[in-house]
């Protein structure tokens, strides 16, 4: 069966510092992976969208930036992060276009505090 | 362009209400619909989906059906637990297989 992983499950990082959030998932092959974050209170906004390895769609332009170096691992980054850049941050995958599934995976989630 | 509404909560209900949270959505085509459930500190669950019009979705008591006519996918349960205490998202799948979410809906049940 098919798992995700998503690490560290919280983070407290300072103004400026890096970041590096990784999702790796297990059990597919060429997955549609998604970055989303959640701000407190509010929904679920898509950052980053990848079809295949080094293939990265950005929705919304940030602080941010992803990266997919292997076929089944995702990874979000900054290098210097802001207060705003605080939230839950959670990674997705989904069965490539034309397979299985028609919904999206979702791993158990980042909470970064950025103080 | 792609976008989901769903009412804003939080919606307070006592254990064997009626539970209804609305959702409507704006889409090019015949998106997939989802509904995902977040219990605290955790992340999402898939509830329920309906890929085509008048498809219902259906899981653990909850209900939804595809409403082609009035773009909408509105969640149900006839009698609503504690445990069904959560944050509920309504989703579509637009173009690109991108996943579009609503602000999500908070609820609370009292015993």
């Amino acid at each position: 069966s098919q798992t995700i992983h998503q690490w560290p499950a919280t983070l407290v990082q300072p103004v400026g510092s890096p970041l590096s959030l990784e999702c790796t998932v297990e059990g597919t092959s060429n997955p549609n992976l998604y970055w989303y974050r959640q701000a407190a209170g509010r929904g679920l906004q898509l950052l980053f969208y990848s079809v295949g390895i080094g293939q990265i769609s950005s929705e919304v332009p940030q602080n941010l930036s992803a990266s997919r170096p292997q076929d089944r691992q995702f990874i979000l980054s900054s290098k210097k992060l802001l207060l705003s850049d605080s939230g839950f941050y959670l990674c997705a995958w989904r069965d490539h276009l034309g397979t299985g599934n028609t919904e999206a995976f979702f791993g158990q989630g980042t909470r970064l505090t950025v103080v | 362009g792609n976008s989901v509404t769903q009412m804003e909560g939080p919606v307070t209900l006592s254990e064997e209400a009626f539970l209804t949270i609305n959702c409507t959505y704006t889409a090019t085509g015949y998106p997939s619909l989802f509904w995902y459930v977040q219990y605290p500190g955790e992340g999402l669950q898939l509830l329920l989906k309906a890929t085509k019009a008048d498809d219902k979705g259906s899981n653990k008591g909850f209900e939804a059906t595809y409403r082609k006519e009035t773009t909408s996918f509105h969640l149900e349960k006839g009698s609503v637990q504690v445990s069904d205490s959560a944050v509920y998202f309504c989703a579509l799948r637009g173009n690109f297989n991108k996943f579009y979410f609503g602000s999500g809906t908070k609820l609370n049940v009292k015993p």
